[in-house]
């Protein structure tokens, strides 16, 4: 079954700054069936990035996802304060896994 | 608009069952499939399954399976998790979420419930 692992566990940035998140595979994603969520603390995951690299309805272009097969990567290209969350990436389809999960923290 | 909307909090004493509802507003209930998620305290999101609203077909997941069902009822547009045997273990949130157009494109999950919070405590 495919695993997903995200990286770094934990980033601590300031508003402003670009952020960089991982996703790594450990087989090829179906498809390039690559999701992205943004999730703050009691609240449901909201969809980011769908498709490796479309974004959902009414996300802001700061937020863009790329990459195929076993790479894939959320940039956030300038901080601002609401985007300061947990993210996960999930392939979407067959056993669906998500990732762990990575923290972006105000530094 | 979209809309899917969970029953309240519960607190289950060990060895019980407990079961979640998800009622979805909007759009046509057996168009898209239903997807579940579990979220314990402090962790990530688990994926639990899925279940056809269409003709009632799941698929679980590996880990989920056995002590857990989806069900549906189309008369009223709603979505169950029932989940039995319950152990502190399974205190977390869990969340119903649409998934992909049944026959049709493949979505990512775009409309989430707002989570329901269960509780196992002696």
């Amino acid at each position: 079954e495919i695993v997903l692992t995200q990286s770094p566990g934990t980033l601590s940035l300031s508003p402003g700054e670009r952020a960089t998140l991982s996703c790594r595979a450990s087989q090829s994603v179906i498809n390039n069936y690559l999701a992205w969520y943004q999730q703050k603390p009691g609240q449901a995951p909201r969809l980011l990035i769908y498709g490796a690299s479309t974004r959902a309805t009414g996300i802001p272009d700061r937020f863009s996802g790329s990459g195929s097969g076993t790479d894939f990567t959320l940039t956030i290209s300038r901080l601002e304060p609401e985007d300061f969350a947990v993210y996960y990436c999930q392939q979407y389809v067959d056993s669906r896994p998500f990732g762990q999960g990575t923290k972006v923290e105000i530094k | 608009q979209v809309q899917l909307v969970q029953s309240g909090a519960e607190v289950k004493k060990p060895g019980a069952s407990v079961k979640v509802s998800c009622k979805a507003s909007g759009y046509t209930f057996t168009g898209y499939y239903m997807h579940w998620v579990r979220q314990a305290p402090g962790q990530g999101l688990e994926w639990m399954g899925w279940i056809n609203p269409n003709n009632g077909g799941t698929h679980y997941a590996q880990k989920f399976q056995g002590r857990f069902t989806m069900t549906t009822d189309t008369s009223i547009s709603t979505a169950y998790m029932d989940l039995s045997g319950l152990t502190s273990d399974d205190t977390a949130v869990f969340y119903c979420a649409r998934g992909s157009l049944i026959g049709g494109t493949t979505l990512a999950p775009e409309y989430w419930g707002e989570g329901t919070l269960v509780t196992v405590s002696s």
